[in-house]
């Protein structure tokens, strides 16, 4: 059975640093990208960032590029997320979730669904 | 930049049909995928590459693509299906990125 387990979370002040984890287990680790999904209280998913399963390619939303950095230890079955600079509107439950992969005649493998997704991890950035 | 419109509320009686659109230029050249997520839990992938169904998700879950618009659609709704559902699709264009709709609250009266 494929799990995903978050930790790192907490409270933070504004312009302070974090590094959330995501714990993987149940299946190839280095074989699938992975990615960061966040969820602000009581407000809709937001996609934060991707990484390839070899960690040679990352991806960022516009809102965290230069603040977050996405990476991944295949020896470790684990995926991070270090956050800086962080302010209000980071608050949010993080997500780590597995990347669905399919190939396209055209453009060869593709990155598509996030299946399945951890429990979450709560970060809080107040003063 | 990329957005995909959800309807934010859907109401049904149980046992009718309930049809969440989701609505985004791009969607004619990329997948969308669906998640339903219930109060203090994860989300849950429930239809994968337009119309797939993931094992384990009922038979009454569906999903269908027509130009622009995408549809999840939800046969026979049960009280258990009251939950927000979230559109995905990926921007592959100029960049990678991925985005979510709004979200659509699912209410079984």
């Amino acid at each position: 059975e494929v799990q995903l387990l978050e930790s790192g979370g907490g409270l933070v002040q504004p312009g302070g640093s974090l590094r959330l984890s995501c714990a993987a287990s149940g299946f190839t680790f280095s074989s699938y990208a992975m990615s960061w999904v966040r969820q602000a209280p009581g407000k809709g998913l937001e996609w934060v960032s991707a990484i390839s399963g070899s960690g040679g390619s990352t991806y960022y939303a516009d809102s965290v590029k230069g603040r977050f950095t996405i990476s991944r230890d295949n020896s470790k079955n684990t995926l991070y997320l270090q956050m800086n600079s962080l302010r209000a509107e980071d608050t949010a439950v993080y997500y780590c979730a597995k990347v669905g992969m399919y190939y396209d005649i055209l453009t060869g493998y593709q990155m598509g669904w996030f299946d399945p997704w951890g429990q979450g991890t709560l970060v809080t950035v107040s003063s | 930049s990329y957005e995909l419109t959800q309807p934010p509320s859907v109401s049904v009686s149980p046992g009718q049909t309930a049809r969440i659109t989701c609505s985004g230029d791009a969607l004619p050249k990329q997948y969308a995928y669906w998640y339903q997520q219930k109060p203090g839990q994860a989300p849950v992938l429930v239809i994968y590459k337009d119309s797939e169904r993931p094992s384990g998700i009922p038979e009454r879950f569906s999903g269908s693509s027509s130009g622009t618009t995408v549809t999840l659609t939800i046969s026979g709704v049960q009280a258990e299906d009251e939950a927000d559902y979230y559109c995905q699709s990926g921007d592959r264009t100029n960049s990678y990125r991925d985005v979510f709709g709004g979200g659509t609250k699912l209410t079984v009266l």
